[in-house]
């Protein structure tokens, strides 16, 4: 069984830019959910994707988007970069009658300067 | 606003101690409410989780205790190994909606041999 693999692990944008985070579900899992997880912080759910289609979102402007694809892969896109947006960027792969029930990748560690 | 309160921000405890880390919530509507395990460097794992109908779940060394009418539950290590030092979070999310999962701000516990 092949786990939640993310891409790239770490990256350096800088202010304004744009960029691209990638991951491939856990093999079974059709439903992917975004985390964004601050130094010292818990994370926050950021949306997800079920079907290819965005299902649910959280607290996150509309310069954050996504996209799932037919082998319920994902996208993260991040428009505009700001320094607040340092962060690790957690994908979690799950059933969709899994309640809370994720499965994490081990992170995409975005530095904004 | 948070919705899932933690404590202790962080905690040592000796080998063969037993670790307690507390959690309240809110949000009436959360009926599923899983633990996390965080090591540095790793997206984080499920470690335990509970539904509301049971006031104790047992898991090996990790038990959640939960009361539904304080809304207030709680992991307990028995007999803490230096291999449980990691960052744990608690959390909680309503399964009959899509699967957003709020996650508590996260324990660093410590275990010294």
């Amino acid at each position: 069984e092949t786990g939640v693999t993310q891409s790239p692990t770490h990256l350096i944008k800088t202010r304004g830019q744009q960029v691209t985070l990638r991951c491939s579900s856990q093999s079974g899992h059709n439903t992917v959910s975004w985390y964004q997880q601050a130094l010292g912080q818990g994370p926050q759910f950021i949306f997800q994707y079920y079907r290819e289609e965005e299902n649910g979102r959280g607290n996150f402007p509309p310069r954050f988007s996504g996209l799932q694809f037919p082998n319920y892969s994902s996208e993260l896109n991040v428009n505009a970069l700001e320094l607040d947006d340092s962060a690790l960027y957690l994908c979690a792969s799950s059933h969709s009658g899994g309640a809370g029930e994720l499965f994490f990748g081990e992170g995409s560690r975005l530095t904004v300067l | 606003q948070q919705q899932v309160k933690q404590s202790p921000q962080s905690l040592i405890v000796q080998k063969g101690g037993i670790s307690i880390i507390n959690c309240a919530y809110e949000n009436t509507a959360f009926d599923y409410f899983p633990w996390y395990q965080q090591f540095p460097g790793k997206g984080p794992a499920l470690l335990i989780a509970i539904r509301p109908d049971v006031s104790e779940k047992k898991e090996g060394r990790f038990t959640i205790s939960f009361n539904k009418s304080a809304k207030q539950f709680s992991l307990h290590i028995m007999d803490s190994q230096p291999g449980d030092s990691a960052t744990y979070f608690c959390a909680a999310a309503n399964s009959g909606g899509y699967q957003k999962v709020t996650f508590g701000t996260g324990t660093k516990l410590q275990v010294i041999p």
